[in-house]
């Protein structure tokens, strides 16, 4: 069985401040890790994902995150925050099997950004 | 591209009542599912499918009937709604990679 764990429900920063979201998954099978980014009252947009090879992966928006399977951590970072980043963030893990894998998500991380 | 459509945007139902949530997709995704999102709960599976005329349960399926009858589409049912069926309602689909949401319908019963 697959799970994440996101801690702290609620992140601040400061606008220019390095931002760190937290992901830690357990997975009996090699995973694939996603993070997705959640506007208000939209659906969920993928930020970035994990699948094989390099395991420092960049996404959209200037954020990327680290894959240590040592760690079993797939931490979001950003190294300056803007303003337009406020929103609620999901990290989230499917294992590698044949046919459909079922996607679990974590509770989410909202981001505030402080001017 | 639309991608995943949902309709409607917010539904307000009396205890009881019935009625379905809309979603399709134009990307020609054979997965399709639907997800609940609560407050401090992420987002929980309700039903899935695989394709076409093949459906499954996911996590939280008690109240929920889903059917696919094409590709495009993937329509939620709620047989009798209850109070605890309040929620946000996510569709997605996929080819098998990273899943494409729609905009979500807010749904409260009263």
């Amino acid at each position: 069985a697959q799970s994440v764990t996101q801690l702290g429900s609620h992140v601040s920063v400061s606008e220019g401040a390095l931002v760190l979201l937290r992901c830690n998954y357990s997975s009996s099978v090699p995973p694939y890790l996603f993070w997705y980014v959640q506007y208000p009252n939209q659906g969920l947009q993928l930020l970035l994902k994990y699948t094989t090879g390099a395991t420092l992966v960049k996404g959209i928006n200037g954020f990327e995150a680290e894959f240590k399977k040592s760690e079993t951590s797939f931490h979001l970072t950003k190294p300056s925050a803007h303003m337009s980043d406020a929103a609620e963030y999901f990290c989230a893990v499917k294992e590698r099997s044949g046919g459909y894998q079922k996607v679990t998500f974590g509770t989410g991380t909202k981001l505030q950004v402080i001017p | 591209n639309a991608g995943v459509t949902q309709t409607p945007k917010f539904q307000v139902l009396k205890t009881g009542q019935s009625m379905t949530l809309q979603c399709a997709q134009d990307m020609n995704h054979e997965y399709m599912s639907w997800y609940r999102q609560d407050p401090g709960m992420g987002l929980r599976l309700i039903h899935y499918s695989v394709g076409a005329g093949i459906t499954d349960q996911g996590e939280v399926p008690n109240g929920y009937n889903v059917s696919r009858s094409t590709t495009e589409d993937f329509p939620l049912r709620l047989l009798s709604a209850a109070p605890s069926q309040t929620s946000v309602y996510f569709c997605a689909s996929s080819s098998g990679g990273p899943q494409h949401f729609g905009d979500g319908t807010r749904l409260s019963i009263l």
